[in-house]
This record gives C-alpha cells, sequence and structure tokens, in this order.
C-alpha cells in the first residue's frame, strides 16, 4: 500500500508556480523522496527525487522539510502540458515502486 | 534513451483465452514491474522481478502469473482471460534512481 498522503486535486494559473505538497509521514531513513507524474494516456513519468537537501531539475524543484514528513514539488512556471496526475513516493533504491491516488493538477488559461 | 516497449497498445482477447503480455527493456536493468491501472484505483502492482527467473507478487497477483527467462524481458501472463481483467497494463523498468515505463496496453477481454 502507498504511504504517501497528498491532495486529490489542485488548479494552478498558467504562468503561475504549481506548489504539490505530500506528506510523508512513515518515511524511513534509506527511502528517497520520488515524485512522477502521469499525464492522460501515457505511461507514468519521472521527475525529480532526494533524500534530505532539496533539489533542482529543468523540469521542477523539490522541497524536503528538515524532519522529511513532507515534500513539496514546485513547477516554476506551469503550462497546460503540465496538466497531469502527480505522484509523490517513498522508495528505497532498487525496491518496489508503489503508487498512490497521486493528485490531478489542471492548469488553466 | 531507455526504451521500455509493450508488445500491443491494444488488445481484444475472449474470456477463457490465455494471454501474454510482453514486455521489453533495452538498458540491461535489473528490476522490472508490471501494473494495472483502472479508473479510481490508480495504479496497482502486480508482480516484479529483481532478476532472471526472479519474481515477487505485487499487491494484486490473483489470476496473473510471469515470466523472466531474460533479463530484458519481463511476461505477464493472464492464464484464463476474464472480464474483471479488462484494463490499462502498463511495464516499468528501473534502474536505482529512476523507473521507465512504456506505453502501456490497453486489454479488453470480452
Amino acid at each position: 500500500d502507498a504511504k504517501t498522503t497528498q491532495p486529490t486535486s489542485m488548479d494552478c494559473a498558467e504562468g503561475r508556480a504549481a506548489n504539490l505538497p505530500c506528506n510523508h509521514s512513515t518515511i524511513s531513513g534509506n527511502e528517497y523522496v520520488y515524485w512522477y507524474r502521469q499525464i492522460h494516456s501515457q505511461g507514468p513519468q519521472y521527475i525529480i527525487h532526494g533524500l534530505k537537501n532539496n533539489e533542482t531539475n529543468e523540469m521542477a524543484s523539490l522541497i524536503i522539510t528538515e524532519d522529511r514528513k513532507s515534500s513539496t514539488l514546485i513547477l516554476p512556471h506551469a503550462t497546460l502540458r503540465d496538466t497531469a496526475v502527480y505522484y509523490c513516493i517513498d522508495m528505497e533504491y532498487g525496491n518496489k515502486l508503489v503508487f498512490g491516488a497521486g493528485t490531478i493538477l489542471r492548469v488553466k488559461s | 534513451d531507455v526504451k521500455v516497449t509493450q508488445s500491443s497498445r491494444y488488445l481484444v482477447k475472449r474470456t477463457g483465452e490465455k494471454v501474454f503480455l510482453e514486455c521489453v527493456q533495452d538498458m540491461d536493468h535489473e528490476n522490472m514491474f508490471w501494473y494495472r491501472q483502472d479508473p479510481g484505483l490508480g495504479l496497482r502492482l502486480i508482480y516484479f522481478s529483481y532478476d532472471v527467473k526472479m519474481k515477487e507478487k505485487g499487491d494484486i497477483p490473483e489470476g496473473y502469473s510471469v515470466s523472466r527467462e531474460k533479463k530484458e524481458r519481463f511476461s505477464l501472463i493472464l492464464e484464463s482471460a476474464s472480464t474483471n481483467q479488462t484494463s490499462m497494463y502498463l511495464c516499468a523498468s528501473t534502474t536505482t534512481e529512476e523507473a521507465f515505463f512504456g506505453q502501456g496496453t490497453r486489454l479488453t477481454v470480452v
């Protein structure tokens, strides 16, 4: 079973930052925080992951709280193409990937 | 680029048929997974494999089996297809850091 909790859905205006929260109440020391997204009719796509430090790549930024019990995925300038279901996952390297229900992000013009 | 290829995008089978869903990855990954996705239920893990000839049950293995005879290929088998196995099936292949997914097979059992 998925161990993370996320809001069911969120709306964001095009061009604004989208901040997607996730609670990791049972995360263990060896587990990383992963974020994936799934655009309609496609397989999930990796976005970013981190252990303790904040991370940034060309797609997004990841903020992890000091106690690691929550994280936030930030899409700095959301576009209509970012409309998707976003999943946060706790996973130890090499272990099975278990998805929760995710957050439906709707980017609106 | 890593590629995970599923043999069919759409498949229609009859109740009681034996169905094979094939997944091939080209990056020598050890870990491979099979999921099904249904509206309102998200992605649910059926089976996974950490190496050739190794398999582990996921959350919903009933009615399915798998085969991993070669590292690059992970097959999902429906021994006797039933209408409640109509679904989107997704295969994934992972490195230690990232999972790569195929485009999915939409299976309809009639």
